[in-house]
């Protein structure tokens, strides 16, 4: 099994629907992070959690937002999707070590139409 | 914001030795430089990380300039597999900057 699942794989949505992507990990890992990527653009930080009480904005959260169930869980809302949130997201986990590495989840595709 | 720059792709024939290049000028004392890569369907996948001194281990070496403000993903021998889209990364405190990345070809 993964060490951290996104669920689901893929999704079509249309315009104004809400949405939720989840991510559980079995790393106990407590940073817990979900980027975006678009063709060209990299990878993007739109949050990021330390802890189950800590919730921290990343550089394009307009429009998201997230809730961090549990240690192991942490999920990403789309409160109202639009088609240029169109993109391929993933969740990722750290150590709290100062130098530890992102282990990344196999991503979700989401169509926003 | 801590930013990198990296060619948009490279090419290496198989079995050869492969160094994937990456600018990072603004990279303050205590930045961290990580590479990953990533598989097509996949998520990016750690290949190493170093601060100040060249690292290796038994995916890569990283040679970090003098000056810090570049580095060099080295990959000693290419095969197919190394195929892929790599990263250079500069942790920065509790945030990473992914750059666009090098798409890396692996000719037979």
């Amino acid at each position: 099994d993964a060490d951290v699942t996104q669920t689901p794989r893929n999704r079509i949505t249309k315009t104004g629907k809400r949405i939720m992507l989840e991510c559980s990990q079995t790393k106990g890992h407590d940073r817990m992070y979900w980027y975006r990527q678009d063709p060209g653009l990299g990878l993007r930080l739109i949050y990021y959690s330390f802890d189950v009480k800590d919730i921290n904005k990343g550089e394009i959260s307009d429009g998201y937002s997230v809730s961090r169930q549990a240690q192991a869980k942490f999920s990403l809302s789309l409160e109202s999707a639009i088609p240029n949130q169109t993109a391929l997201y993933f969740c990722a986990t750290s150590e709290g070590v100062r130098n530890s590495p992102l282990h990344f989840g196999n991503g979700t595709r989401l169509t926003v139409t | 914001d801590a930013k990198t720059t990296q060619p948009n792709s490279m090419e290496s024939n198989e079995e050869e030795p492969v160094h994937l290049p990456c600018n990072h000028s603004t990279i303050s004392g205590t930045d961290y430089i990580h590479w990953y890569r990533q598989l097509p369907s996949q998520g990016p996948e750690y290949v190493i990380h170093g601060l100040t001194s060249n690292v290796n281990n038994r995916m890569a070496s990283l040679a970090i300039a003098e000056d810090r403000k570049s580095s060099t993903l080295i990959l000693h021998r290419a095969t197919l597999r190394d195929a892929a889209v790599y990263y250079c990364i500069l942790r920065a405190g509790n945030q990473f900057y992914f750059g666009t990345g090098t798409s890396l070809t692996v000719i037979p």
